[in-house]
């Protein structure tokens, strides 16, 4: 069973400022396989990434993804405000932890 | 768009089960080839994929759960169920309805909003 690990569990930064959140995985993983959620309190996870790095229908451009095999990367150019959230990542049918984006 | 709605009872008692429908509006749920998912959420924790249908009623679970589940489809009435035996307080969360990918796994979405099942007596 693959096990996804979030770093960090909580990300305190500024409006503006550059967000990198990571994803490993216990074993190498197909890129395909690969995607990440923003969820708001009391909101349902929307999807954000796919594939690993195809945005969703929607997403601002300032969410981008890459990586591959076992390290993964979420990362948000310039914060806004409505992005401080709970991030989390998804490989088949296992999720990683969550960040916890919040606001510095 | 599809839009994905949860129904069913808020409040299960222990040892009982919990029943769960999902309803499928803006689309067909035959249509496209997707998989259709149960995912949950205890207060405060992280997500967990209970199980998924297609709508030719193949089903695949969550080996932890796969004892207590039971996923079924209606595509009469556009909507696919979940039931989870034997509950316990563990149980207790939040549970989604989503649509998978074809091939299933690669993601889910839309959500439906989720709904708040709390085993107590």
């Amino acid at each position: 069973e693959i096990v996804l690990t979030q770093s960090p569990g909580t990300l305190s930064l500024s409006p503006g400022e550059r967000a990198t959140l990571s994803c490993r995985a216990s074993q190498s993983v197909s890129s395909s396989y690969l995607a990440w959620y923003q969820q708001k309190p009391g909101q349902a996870p929307r999807l954000l990434i796919y594939g690993a790095s195809s945005r969703a229908t929607g997403i601002p451009d300032r969410f981008s993804g890459s990586g591959s095999g076992t390290d993964f990367t979420l990362t948000i150019s310039r914060l806004e405000p409505e992005d401080f959230a709970v991030y989390y990542c998804q490989q088949s049918e296992t999720f990683g932890q969550g960040t916890k984006l919040e606001i510095k | 768009q599809v839009q994905l709605q949860e129904s069913g009872p808020g409040l299960v008692k222990p040892s009982q089960t919990l029943s769960l429908t999902c309803t499928v509006s803006g689309g067909s749920i035959s249509s496209g080839s997707y998989y259709w998912s149960w995912i949950r959420q205890p207060a405060g924790k992280g997500l967990e994929w209970i199980g998924r249908i297609y709508t030719s009623g193949s089903t695949n679970y969550n080996p932890s759960l796969k004892s207590r589940v039971t996923i079924s489809v209606d595509t009469s009435k556009n909507q696919f169920s979940l039931k989870l035996s034997s509950v316990t307080a563990a149980d207790t969360a939040v549970y989604y309805c989503a649509r998978d990918s074809s091939p299933p796994g690669f993601w889910f979405d839309p959500w439906g909003q989720g709904t708040l099942v709390t085993v107590s007596s």
